[in-house]
């Protein structure tokens, strides 16, 4: 079965610091990872998506196939980052779409 | 365009009620979710639908029964309500697209159960 896990529940940083959000996957094929983000009162949107390798409002996340996992890094937090943050695993030939526990993280000024 | 359309937006019931949450989409998307979100627990899934007349089952089915009659809406109900199912109800649509795969979400319904 597939499975995901973010081990940080609340992530706090300054602004201006880098920040790093964890996310650790199981899953028997070649995985399709997201991040996902909740800002306050606003709907839950895709983030970034591993296939596309690009970076996002200046987030990146790369997967890395030997430890399973798709970490979400950004050089230099904004306070406007602050948010809910999902990482989420599609099956490759499937639609079952799961997401791991969340991240909230907050960016002091 | 409305995107996805949770409705109602909030609901209180006694336990042992029932009640249907309506999930609308007008993007012709095949696919459709209904998670629940849980403090410390995440979005968890609850059933699915691949197409119109098909469901299955998620993570945490029990207590719930869904519905795809049509391939706009997605049904969920809860045939006797315990307080175990307060939470935050969220449905999500998508096409198929494989690896870049987006899922849009509705607001959410915030149920409450006592």
């Amino acid at each position: 079965a597939q499975r995901v896990t973010q081990p940080e529940k609340l992530l706090s940083v300054f602004k201006g610091a880098p920040v790093e959000l964890k996310c650790n996957y199981s899953y028997s094929g070649s995985p399709e990872l997201f991040w996902y983000v909740q800002y306050s009162r606003q709907r839950l949107q895709l983030l970034l998506r591993h296939i596309s390798r690009e970076s996002i409002k200046g987030f990146t996340a790369d997967l890395n196939k030997g430890e399973t996992s798709f970490h979400l890094k950004k050089p230099f937090a904004q306070e406007e980052d602050s948010a809910m943050y999902y990482c989420a695993l599609k099956e490759t030939s499937g639609s079952r779409l799961t997401f791991g526990e969340g991240t909230q993280l907050t960016v002091n000024p | 365009n409305a995107g996805v359309t949770q409705t109602p937006k909030f609901r209180v019931l006694k336990t042992g009620q029932s009640m249907t949450l309506l999930c609308a989409q007008d993007m012709n998307h095949e696919y459709m979710y209904w998670y629940r979100q849980d403090p410390g627990m995440g979005l968890r899934l609850i059933h699915y639908s691949v197409g119109e007349g098909t469901t299955a089952k998620g993570e945490v089915p029990d207590g719930y029964n869904v519905s795809r009659l049509k391939k706009q809406n997605f049904l969920l109900g809860l045939e006797s309500a315990a307080p175990s199912q307060t939470s935050v109800y969220f449905c999500a649509s998508s096409y198929f697209g494989g690896a870049w795969t987006e899922a849009f979400f509705g607001q959410g319904t915030r149920l409450t159960v006592v």
